[in-house]
């Protein structure tokens, strides 16, 4: 079947600090990979995405590499800002069928 | 431009009791539609996605059911509601071909069952 597993949060993180999260799939087919970000408050929102191995996704300073050979999708910021803080969700979707799929989530929190 | 709307948002129900939550998106023609569930500490659950008016497919056997009478209206439905179906629920759209697109999700509706 399909399933996302993200890294366990929370994670807190000074400003300016590099932030990874961690996420890995099981999927049929070649997936679509995606960041979702959820600010406190709003509703969730579409980070950054890839669609076919060895793509890159970016926006906002985040970047996530599609791994086919290790079947993960972390995401990465170089320095991160206390607007970032958020609950962060890695997702995918077979290229077999219209089912998207979440992971756990991940907080973020990001301090002065 | 598309939006959606979802109601109500918030709702405290008694156990046994039924439930509908409305989802309806607008500017948009044959939206695929979601409904996810979101409980602390398990993320975001697929319950239903349809594809077309009348047809759901469901992702998880529960008390729950899902139906979309019309292209852009989609209802999450229980004829007696349980404890465990406290949650925040989230109803999402999204065009063809979906793995290249996004979702695009609406305020939710924070269900309590006491």
């Amino acid at each position: 079947g399909n399933s996302v597993t993200q890294m366990e949060g929370p994670v807190t993180l000074s400003e300016e600090a590099f932030l990874t999260i961690n996420c890995t799939y099981t999927a049929t087919g070649y997936p679509s990979l995606f960041w979702y970000v959820q600010y406190p408050g709003e509703g969730l929102q579409l980070l950054l995405k890839a669609t076919k191995a060895d793509d890159k996704g970016s926006n906002k300073g985040f970047e996530a590499t599609y791994r086919k050979e290790t079947t993960s999708f972390h995401l990465e910021k170089g320095s991160v800002q206390v607007s970032d803080s958020a609950v962060y969700f890695c997702a995918l979707i077979s290229n077999t069928g219209n089912q998207f799929y979440f992971g756990t989530g991940t907080s973020l929190t990001v301090i002065p | 431009s598309q939006t959606i709307h979802q109601w109500p948002a918030t709702l405290v129900q008694p156990v046994g009791s039924p439930l509908s939550l409305e989802c309806t998106v607008e500017g948009t023609s044959n939206p695929n539609l979601y409904w996810y569930r979101q409980a602390a500490g398990r993320g975001l659950q697929l319950l239903f996605y349809s594809v077309g008016i009348g047809q759901i497919s469901s992702e998880v056997p529960q008390n729950l059911s899902a139906s979309r009478p019309q292209d852009r209206q989609f209802i999450l439905s229980s004829k007696k509601l349980l404890l465990s179906d406290s949650g925040f629920y989230l109803c999402a759209w999204g065009f063809e071909p979906m793995n290249t697109g996004e979702l695009f999700f609406g305020e939710g509706s924070r269900l309590t069952v006491l």
